[in-house]
C-alpha cells in the first residue's frame, strides 16, 4: 500500500518569508501523481499545485513550486513571499493510476502552517 | 465554491444509529469520491463511484456503504454508528478518471455521535 509522511507537524514563517514543506512518499508504482493541498480554518480543501510523476520539471503556480525527486520519493512545497492568507494545513497526497483510471487520493498527517506578521 | 454540493452540514445522532450523507458533483463530473476526516485517522479514502459503477474501495468500513444513482449524486450510509465514526466527511468529483483530473472538495458533513 502507498503511504504519505509528512513530518514537519507545524511551522513557523515571518510574512514575506519563504518556506518549504517536506513530503515524502512509498509506492512501487512508476505511474502516479502527487498533490499539495491546503485546508484554512473554513475546512475547505482547495487544491495548491499538482505534479505528474513522469515529469521532471517541477510544478510551478505563482508563488508555490514543488521539488520533486522520483529517485527519493520526495516532494516538498516552496512557498515564496508568504502571506496572512496562506495559514492553513496543508495536505501532501498521492494517487495512483493503473490500466483502469486514477483512484482516490492517499493523504499525509498534514503540516500546519503559521504566518506570523 | 467548488460546485459540490453536501448535505447536511451538521449532524448529530446518537450510538447505533444510521445516518446518510449526501452529495451532489459538480455539473458534468462522472466521478465522485469520499473521504473521512477525523482526529485519529487523518484524511482517508473510503469509496470512488464513476458513473453509476463503484470504481475503487479504500478504507472504508463494512457498516458503511454508498452508491451513486443515475442523476450522478452519491450518497454514503453509515450505520451502527460508533463514536469513533464521528468525524468530518468530504464529498469529491472529478470528470472521470485521469490521473490529472482534479477533484473538487464539497464543503463537508461534520458527523457527531454521541
Amino acid at each position: 500500500a502507498q503511504t504519505v509522511t509528512q513530518s514537519q507537524p507545524e511551522m513557523s514563517v515571518q510574512e514575506a518569508e519563504t518556506v518549504t514543506l517536506s513530503c515524502t512518499y512509498d509506492t512501487s508504482e512508476s505511474d502516479y501523481y502527487l498533490f499539495w493541498y491546503k485546508q484554512p480554518p473554513s475546512r475547505q480543501m482547495i487544491l495548491v499545485i499538482r505534479q505528474e510523476a513522469y515529469k521532471q520539471q517541477n510544478a510551478t503556480e505563482n508563488r508555490f513550486s514543488v521539488n520533486f525527486q522520483k529517485a527519493a520519493k520526495s516532494f516538498s512545497l516552496k512557498i515564496s513571499d508568504s502571506q496572512l492568507g496562506d495559514a492553513a494545513m496543508y495536505f501532501c497526497a498521492y494517487r495512483r493510476v493503473s490500466g483502469g483510471g486514477a483512484d482516490g487520493l492517499t493523504f499525509g498527517k498534514g503540516t500546519h502552517l503559521i504566518i506570523q506578521p | 465554491d467548488s460546485g459540490v454540493t453536501q448535505t447536511p452540514k451538521h449532524l448529530i445522532t446518537a450510538t447505533g444509529q444510521r445516518v446518510t450523507l449526501r452529495c451532489s458533483p459538480r455539473s458534468g463530473d462522472l466521478s465522485v469520491y469520499w473521504y473521512q476526516q477525523s482526529l485519529d485517522q487523518g484524511l482517508q479514502f473510503l469509496i470512488q463511484y464513476y458513473n453509476g459503477e463503484e470504481r475503487a474501495k479504500g478504507n472504508i468500513l463494512e457498516r458503511f456503504s454508498a452508491q451513486q444513482f443515475p442523476d450522478l449524486h452519491s450518497e454514503l450510509n453509515l450505520s451502527s454508528l460508533e463514536l469513533g465514526d464521528s468525524a468530518l466527511y468530504f464529498c469529491a468529483s472529478s470528470p472521470g478518471l485521469a490521473g490529472a483530473d482534479t477533484q473538487y472538495f464539497g464543503p463537508g458533513t461534520r458527523l457527531t455521535v454521541l
